[in-house]
Formats: structure tokens, sequence, C-alpha cells
């Protein structure tokens, strides 16, 4: 089967920095992205790795290790804008675009 | 540019009725998918599609769904003789291509059946 173990929740205090890790079992691999979602609303693409090692994008980064079949998602400077749902997300075809969510990471950012 | 368009943004059902919810890809987008959300979960794929061409629909349950995605118009997802298990965030996404790097999703369609 496919499946993507994230922590159900995690908290931080604004400034602090925080790793929300993912591990993966997939049967077939090309990547993994991370989405942010507010309150249940639309998701939003955060960034993605397609080869191993860290993606940097402003307070964002991301990193993956295929060997370990794992990644995290790494948030600096937390801001309280910054509570919400964090999902990892693997694809698993060149050629489908289908993506398996894992369950969700809420991170509570606490003045 | 606008961004992936759904319609509508809450749905209400009885029993037996059929939902019809619309998206409507980013402009010079091709490919769409469907994903399905309950509350406190994880969004689950149920559908990929390119203009008139279903391209996955290995996440669609096997009965009472449908999709298609016309050459004009948008994508519809089409759920007939509703049940109260259907009760879901419905959101759609579009890419560029077929390639898994990054979907814009628009803001879904809560159904509730009741």
């Amino acid at each position: 089967g496919q499946s993507l173990e994230q922590p159900s929740e995690v908290t931080a205090v604004e400034g602090a920095i925080v790793q929300i890790n993912c591990t993966y079992q997939t049967s077939g691999f090309y990547g993994l992205s991370w989405y942010q979602q507010h309150d249940g609303g639309a998701p939003t693409f955060l960034s993605y790795n397609a080869l191993d090692g860290l993606e940097e994008t402003g307070r964002f980064s991301s990193f993956l290790s295929r060997s370990d079949s794992y990644g995290y998602l790494l948030l600096q400077e937390l801001q309280m804008k910054d509570s919400a749902s964090y999902f990892c997300a693997a694809g698993g075809s060149s050629n489908t675009g289908k993506l398996i969510f894992g369950q969700g990471t809420t991170l509570q950012v606490k003045p | 540019n606008a961004g992936v368009m759904q319609n509508p943004r809450h749905l209400v059902r009885r029993r037996g009725q059929e939902a019809r919810l619309r998206c409507s890809p980013m402009k010079g987008h091709s490919h769409v998918y469907w994903y399905r959300q309950l509350p406190e979960e994880g969004l689950k794929f149920m559908v990929y599609l390119q203009k008139e061409n279903i391209i996955d629909e290995s996440g669609m349950p096997k009965e009472r769904f449908s999709a298609e995605f016309p050459k004009e118009g948008p994508s519809i997802l089409r759920i007939q003789q509703v049940v109260r298990g259907d009760s879901a965030a419905y959101f759609c996404a579009s890419s560029s291509s077929s390639s898994t790097d990054t979907q814009y999703f628009g803001p879904g369609t809560r159904l509730t059946v009741l």
C-alpha cells in the first residue's frame, strides 16, 4: 500500500524553529511535496523535493532522503499566522500527477 | 490570473439526491484533480482528468461517482443518490503538466448530506 506518516500535532512559540517530519511508503515515488492548509481552506503549495537534499524558500525549507524514505519541513522565525495544518504528499508516478497525502500535522504557534 | 474556481462553496443535499460539483482550473492548465477530505484527515485522491479524458480514476468509488472534463466548460464531479457518508470537503486542483511538483487547489465545496 501507500502511506505517509507525520505527527498529528506540534506546538511551538513565536520566533522559534519547528521541524515536521514525514516518512513514506509508496510503491512508486517521484518526489515529496508540502502543503499548508488554514482552517479547512484551500491547500497551498509550499515546497517540493524531487532529489535528495535541502530546498529553501524564504522561511520554509524542505528536506528529502530517498534512501531513508524520509523528509521534513522546517519552518523558521515562526509567526502566529503559521498556525495551520501541514501535509506532506508523495507523487507516485511521473505521468498521473496523483498525490498521496499524509494525515496532516496541526501546528499551533503560541505567543 | 484567476486561481482555481469551485462552485458551489457549500452544498446541502438530502439522501438520495444528486450532487454536482464544478471546477474551473487556472488559466492555461489542462490537468485537473479531485480530492476528498473528511474532517481532521488528509486529502484522498479521487480522479485525474485532462480535457475530455479520464487519466486515473483509481480513487473513485465504483458506484454513484463520476467525473468529466469536457472540451468546453468546467470539470464536474457528480455524485448520484448521495448518502450521509458522502459529506466531506471536495477539493479540485489543477496543474500545467502531469508532473507532481505543484498543484494549485481551489477553495473546495463542502457537501452536507442530511
